[in-house]
């Protein structure tokens, strides 16, 4: 199993720019997020997805958006890219069956928007 | 509500010395809780978890951490510091009831000098 894989690595972005960090999935979760980590915030939420079609905001939505069509993809776009977007995105996914069940991180897209 | 404090933004030890990273919690649930561990540019790993059937938790490279309740504190320990565990330590509490959702506290960063 590959896990958790997201494309690209690493991206700079010119302010009012679209593009879509890719987020797929080979462990058959269904739930799947994104976070952004900043400088001393810790990972803060942006979106989730408890299956396929379902999709929710988290603490940090605005800018982005998401959709899951199916159950191993969960990009992240964002609309029009601002400097206050740089930083670093995790997509991570968890089983459904435990609220226990560890959630899996990919190994990060850093973003960073001019 | 939940959430996660993590109360050292930075802890220094001596290689061969107690870590003790501090974590305090507040839900409205039964929490689940976890530590996550960053290296440097990397993703992240889960150390342990807190699942109810035991109060201290056994993780993985030595670390555990014990779940009180009358404190509010999932506290990180490992008997003796190793060079190798320099790294950023994530406190996470889940945000909702079903657990889906995770709240990262802000992170402490421990230091281990030769």
């Amino acid at each position: 199993n590959a896990g958790v894989t997201q494309t690209p690595k690493f991206q700079v972005l010119k302010t009012g720019q679209s593009m879509t960090l890719q987020c797929a999935q080979d462990m058959n979760h269904e739930y799947m997020s994104w976070y952004r980590q900043d400088p001393g915030m810790g990972l803060r939420l942006i979106h989730y997805s408890v299956g396929a079609g379902i999709t929710d905001q988290g603490e940090v939505p605005n800018g982005y958006n998401v959709s899951r069509s199916t159950t191993e993809d969960f990009p992240l776009r964002l609309l029009s890219a601002a400097p206050s977007q740089t930083s670093v995105y995790f997509c991570a996914s968890r089983s459904d069956s435990s609220s226990y069940n560890e959630q899996f991180f990919g190994p990060g897209t850093r973003l960073t928007v001019l | 509500a939940q959430s996660v404090t993590q109360l050292d933004s930075h802890v220094s030890v001596s290689e061969g010395t107690p870590v003790l990273l501090r974590c305090n919690y507040s839900s409205s649930y039964s929490p689940s809780l976890f530590w996550y561990v960053q290296h440097p540019n990397k993703g992240l790993q889960l150390l342990l978890k807190y699942t109810s059937a035991a109060t201290l938790v056994k993780g993985i490279n030595g670390f555990e951490a014990e779940f009180k309740k009358s404190e509010t504190s999932f506290h990180l320990t490992k008997p003796s510091a190793h060079m190798s565990d320099a790294a950023e330590y994530f406190c996470v509490v889940t945000l909702t009831s079903s657990g889906y959702a995770l709240n990262f506290g802000k992170g402490t960063s421990l230091l281990v000098t030769p």
